[in-house]
């Protein structure tokens, strides 16, 4: 597709349940993004990979969050042991060079009960 | 990261020009001034970015002050599906890792009347 791909768009998991977000950006994009959009707040930096390599990951909130890309093109965000706090949309953006703009995906809405 | 600062929210009628203000008073000269909006239940959407020289584009225009602590994005006709928050972003273009990332703000949420 011409867009950054998200699945699922709705996940709802029970605390302490295991989840996996799934990321397919534009064909091509080196650069891949994550991002947590709490309710009411602006998009929060979790974690950037170029091609295959994760470079940041500074923004991932505990040990309990991973990232992966491991052929340079899909990207799983995986959150272990899911907490009630962890409920947030996670937004996956890609880009072909790290300084042009940003195409973001709609985004998966996280549900912790 | 170098702060923008944007008011809460404005309004606007169909049909009419908006002018969007964003104030970074501590840019730098790496910094890059990016634009982004939000519509409800969607990720962002980039709009415009720029450095120093006024940028246009399809969706905007991007004015940037002489001395770069400043600027305003301007819809030339603002239409209903306009509305959404507008983020102002400063990124480093410098060469450091970090500036990869975008850092969002509250941004100005943009209610349009018709």
């Amino acid at each position: 597709g011409a867009g950054v791909s998200q699945s699922p768009r709705y996940k709802v998991a029970k605390r302490g349940q295991d989840v996996a977000l799934r990321c397919d950006p534009i064909s091509g994009h080196v650069s891949l993004f994550w991002y947590q959009q709490a309710l009411g707040q602006g998009p929060e930096f979790l974690t950037y990979f170029q091609n295959e390599a994760q470079l940041d990951k500074s923004g991932l909130p505990s040990d309990r969050f991973f990232a992966e890309r491991p052929e340079g093109s899909v990207s799983t965000l995986k959150i272990q042991r899911t907490q009630q706090e962890d409920s947030a949309v996670y937004l996956c953006a890609s880009s072909f060079i790290r300084t042009d703009g940003y195409t973001f995906g709609s985004g998966t809405r996280l549900t912790v009960v | 990261d170098a702060k923008t600062t944007q008011p809460n929210s404005m309004e606007s009628n169909e049909e009419e020009p908006v002018h969007l203000p964003c104030n970074h008073s501590t840019i730098s000269g790496t910094d890059y001034i990016h634009w982004y909006r939000q519509l409800p239940s969607q990720g962002p959407e980039y709009v415009i970015h720029g450095l120093t020289s006024n940028v246009n584009n399809r969706m905007a225009s991007l004015a940037i002050a002489e001395d770069r602590k400043s600027s305003t994005l301007i819809l030339h006709r603002a239409t209903l599906r306009d509305a959404a928050v507008y983020y102002c972003i400063l990124r480093d273009a410098g060469g450091k890792t970090s500036g990869s990332r975008l850092t969002f703000g509250e941004g100005t949420q943009l209610t349009v009347n018709p």
